[in-house]
Parts: C-alpha cells; structure tokens; sequence
C-alpha cells in the first residue's frame, strides 16, 4: 500500500521568511497530491492541491511541486506571517472512493 | 463552496452511553465520507469508509460494533460511539469526498470525552 513520508515534523521561521515542507509517497499509482493546513482544535483545510500530470502549481504565497519519478512533491510557502502557524499535512490518492495518505505532519511555527 | 458540518462540535458524556455525530456536506452530494481519529500532536487515522446505501469499510483494528457508521443520503453520515468508555475520547473528524473523487473537504471535528 501507499506510504507518505513528511518532513520536517516541526520547522520555526522568522515571519516574511519562506518554508518548505517536503513529503515522498511509496506508490506511481498515487495520481492526486492535496495540503492541508490544521489550526488546534479545527479540521484540515485543504489549501492546495496537485494532480499527476502537472509539475507545479501555485496559489499566491502558497506553491506546491511535483517530481513524478522522483516520487516527491513540496508545500512552499512565502512570506510567512504568524497566521501561518499551523499543522500541515500533506497526502497522496490514488483513486474516487478511496481514502488519502497522510503523512504525520509539519508543525511550522512563525515567529514576529 | 465544498463545505464539511459536524454535529456536535463537543460532547461530553458517561461511560456505558452511546453518542452519535453527524457529517453534512452542505452544498455538495459526497458518495463516499471517511472517518477519522486523531490523538493530540498526531496524524489523522482512518477508521472507516462509508458510501452511501451500502455498509461502512473499517480499517484493521477498529471494532465495527462499537463505531456503527450509517450513510443514508448523500450528504449525511453518521458514526455512533456505542458504550463509550473514557479510551474513546478523542478528536473525531470526517471528510466528504466530491463526485468523480476529485477533492476531499473535512469537516471541523467532534471532541468527545467520556468521562
């Protein structure tokens, strides 16, 4: 079965800093890569998400990379600001009806 | 659009009772919703599968007796914690998944605690 591996577990950045998670997946069947971002106490919010057949795909300060034959994909963020401080999950799919992936999570930290 | 409801957001409740909690996706039809746990400062854990008009999908290990999972609409899900006991408590969320599977939105998560 697929495996999502994510790292760093916790990442602490200077606010107008970038960051950068990083996660790999295990299956080339996996066609579909989302982010979600989880404040403390609320559900993960899908923030942005990439399919196979595109290699980058960005949402003003937020961008995410995918290297197909590599099997890894990347959440950039930039000019960090405190609101960003998060937990954020990455995850791979596979296919409708099934369900995502998760890695264990990055816990960014952005201090003013 | 694509939004996820839970009902309730927290619950309190003794040990031996049962609680249920609703999933609504509210401006969407969702085939399929999944149920997750999570433990504090951990990843979410898949629980089970539900689509609509057919039996729940449990993951190894999670007791299909004890979380009955109904999906009678496409666009309600229910779990019931039956016989809760205090190990229970956790932080319970769902995820709706859209038509033809291209996203999958969460709800905001039910806190429960047995006491």
């Amino acid at each position: 079965g697929e495996n999502v591996e994510q790292h760093p577990s916790t990442l602490s950045v200077q606010e107008g800093d970038s960051a950068v998670i990083k996660c790999t997946y295990s299956d080339s069947a996996s066609n579909y890569f989302p982010w979600y971002k989880q404040e403390l106490g609320k559900g993960p919010q899908l923030i942005i998400d990439i399919r196979s057949n595109v290699g980058e795909k960005k949402d003003q300060r937020i961008a995410v990379t995918l290297n197909k034959t590599a099997k890894h994909f990347s959440l950039h963020i930039t000019e960090t600001q405190p609101e960003d401080s998060a937990v954020y999950f990455c995850a791979a799919w596979e296919q409708a009806g099934t369900a995502l992936i998760f890695g264990k999570g990055t816990t960014l930290s952005v201090s003013s | 659009g694509a939004v996820v409801s839970q009902h309730p957001s927290w619950v309190i409740c003794k040990s031996g009772t049962s609680v249920k909690i609703e999933c609504r996706s509210l401006d969407f039809q969702a085939t399929t919703m999944f149920w997750y746990r999570q433990f504090p400062k951990q990843s979410l854990m898949l629980m089970a599968t539900s689509n609509e008009g057919s039996k729940a999908t449990y993951e190894q290990g999670v007791e299909k007796d004890k979380f009955l999972i109904n999906h009678a609409s496409l666009t309600l899900s229910t779990l019931t914690v039956t016989s809760a006991h205090p190990e229970d408590s956790s932080f319970y969320i769902c995820s709706a998944e859209t038509s033809g599977g291209s996203r999958q939105y969460f709800g905001p998560g039910t806190r429960l605690t047995v006491t």
